[in-house]
């Protein structure tokens, strides 16, 4: 059973720091990985994904990726109160068609 | 961009009726999913298909079926509405399977089922 675990939080942030999400995948196959945000009520929206270890930077963004650890997280750097929503790790072995979420983690950014 | 489409933001059905949600992408994406996704239990995947007329069971697909009769439009059918089945369910697409295919989800329907 594939497994892809998240600290459901909420994580608690003030405006202009920097907010920390932890994602552990138990599958070393997986290949690819994925962070959605997903604000109440909202369908979950891709931010970023990425497939190789070490870092990769997207605006505030920065997802970090360690296949040996197992290990993906999302950084958001100068956090903002829009930034407030949940945040969904997805993981994708090679020739899979089907990824495996974890249940998210909550972000608040509070002014 | 990529868009994907459901027929309904909100459906009220009753139990026992036969509920149909619609599913559209614009993108000739191959594969299709449908999820449902409820407050801690996170998204469940029902059923997906890989190809027109293909279909696969998903980690919940009792109570449901599907069908894809043009590569574009992925229906999920609830044979029997019941209460246990109100949710949100969110359809999703992605074209194939490297490692660089992304899946986007449309803005999904949230069903009541009285």
């Amino acid at each position: 059973q594939k497994e892809v675990e998240q600290n459901s939080g909420p994580l608690s942030v003030p405006e202009g720091a920097i907010a920390s999400l932890n994602c552990t995948y138990s599958d070393r196959g997986s290949q690819s990985f994925f962070w959605y945000r997903q604000y109440s009520g909202k369908s979950p929206e891709l931010i970023m994904f990425i497939y190789s270890n070490g870092d990769k930077e997207d605006g505030r963004f920065t997802a970090q990726l360690n296949k040996a650890s197992q290990y993906v997280s999302l950084l958001i750097r100068d956090s903002q109160p829009s930034d407030s929503a949940t945040y969904l790790c997805a993981v994708k072995g090679g020739g899979s068609y089907i990824p495996t979420f974890g249940r998210g983690t909550s972000l608040i950014v509070h002014p | 961009d990529v868009k994907v489409t459901q027929s309904s933001r909100y459906l009220v059905k009753r139990t026992g009726e036969k509920v149909f949600l619609e599913c559209v992408q614009d993108m000739d994406h191959e594969n299709m999913f449908w999820y449902r996704q409820d407050p801690g239990l996170g998204l469940r995947l029902i059923y997906f298909s890989y190809d027109v007329k293909m279909k696969e069971k998903g980690d919940i697909p009792e109570g449901y079926s599907v069908s894809r009769e043009k590569k574009e439009r992925f229906s999920l059918i609830l044979e029997s509405a019941s209460t246990n089945q109100t949710s949100m369910y969110l359809c999703a697409s992605r074209t194939g399977t490297s490692r660089t295919d992304t899946q986007y989800f449309g803005p999904g329907t949230r069903l009541t089922v009285l």
